[in-house]
């Protein structure tokens, strides 16, 4: 399975921009990019996900680079909510087996007040 | 809507003694997942099923057993409880066709086993 490198951590400032990079230079064509974010003590919540077009949402979004090999997701006005660890995954489409989700450490995002 | 319901949220187990974790989804999705997470690491999957009557080995599946009891159950079982289970439990569903849909996680199963 193509793997996903993260930066351990980041850190913010409130009500600023943050860009968190994500490489994945063994992607496949039917590769989906997902980002997931866990809040402490809670499950994983879904952010945003993409295969080879920038997409957006009410949340983030994600920008994805033209050889596919890298993204960003992009939080437009960061919130201490936000504080948060992220995760960029790597999936196949469709559904049945084809569809797991094998989560890294993730980049631990801190936003200072 | 509830989401994903997880029961109990804590329990502790002696070593030996077994016990179920339970799940419920009210999402009317075809599959369904249930991970573990360690101390500052990302979720490992266990045990999946891709649908109704179907399940599939994850990539620690070794010491669990897992019951899809009906589209909105699916329950994971410790046998014989180990030290090394303890860990979060997490559940997970997804409506699992066509275009990806995310999963929807439920708050987690914290287990300590003594």
């Amino acid at each position: 399975d193509a793997k996903t490198t993260q930066p351990n951590s980041m850190e913010s400032n409130e009500e600023e921009p943050v860009h968190l990079p994500c490489n994945h230079s063994t992607i496949s064509g039917t590769d989906y990019i997902h980002w997931y974010r866990q809040l402490p003590s809670q499950g994983p919540e879904y952010v945003i996900h993409g295969l080879t077009s920038n997409v957006n949402n009410r949340m983030a979004s994600l920008a994805i680079a033209e050889d596919r090999k890298s993204s960003t997701l992009i939080l437009h006005r960061a919130t201490l909510r936000d504080a948060a660890v992220y995760y960029c995954i790597l999936s196949k489409g469709g559904g049945g087996s084809n569809y797991k989700l094998t989560f890294g450490k993730g980049t631990l995002l801190t936003v200072n007040p | 809507n509830a989401g994903v319901t997880q029961t109990p949220k804590f329990q502790v187990l002696k070593t030996g003694q077994s016990m179920t974790l339970q799940c419920a989804q009210d999402m009317n999705h075809n599959s369904m997942y249930w991970y573990r997470q360690d101390p500052g690491m990302g979720l490992r999957l266990i045990y999946y099923s891709a649908s109704e009557g179907t399940t599939d080995k994850g990539e620690v599946p070794n010491g669990y057993n897992v019951s899809r009891l009906n589209k909105r159950e699916f329950s994971l079982r410790l046998e014989s409880a180990a030290p090394s289970q303890t860990s979060v439990y997490f559940c997970a569903s997804r409506f699992g066709q066509g275009v990806p849909q995310p999963q929807h996680f439920g708050d987690g199963t914290r287990l300590s086993i003594l």
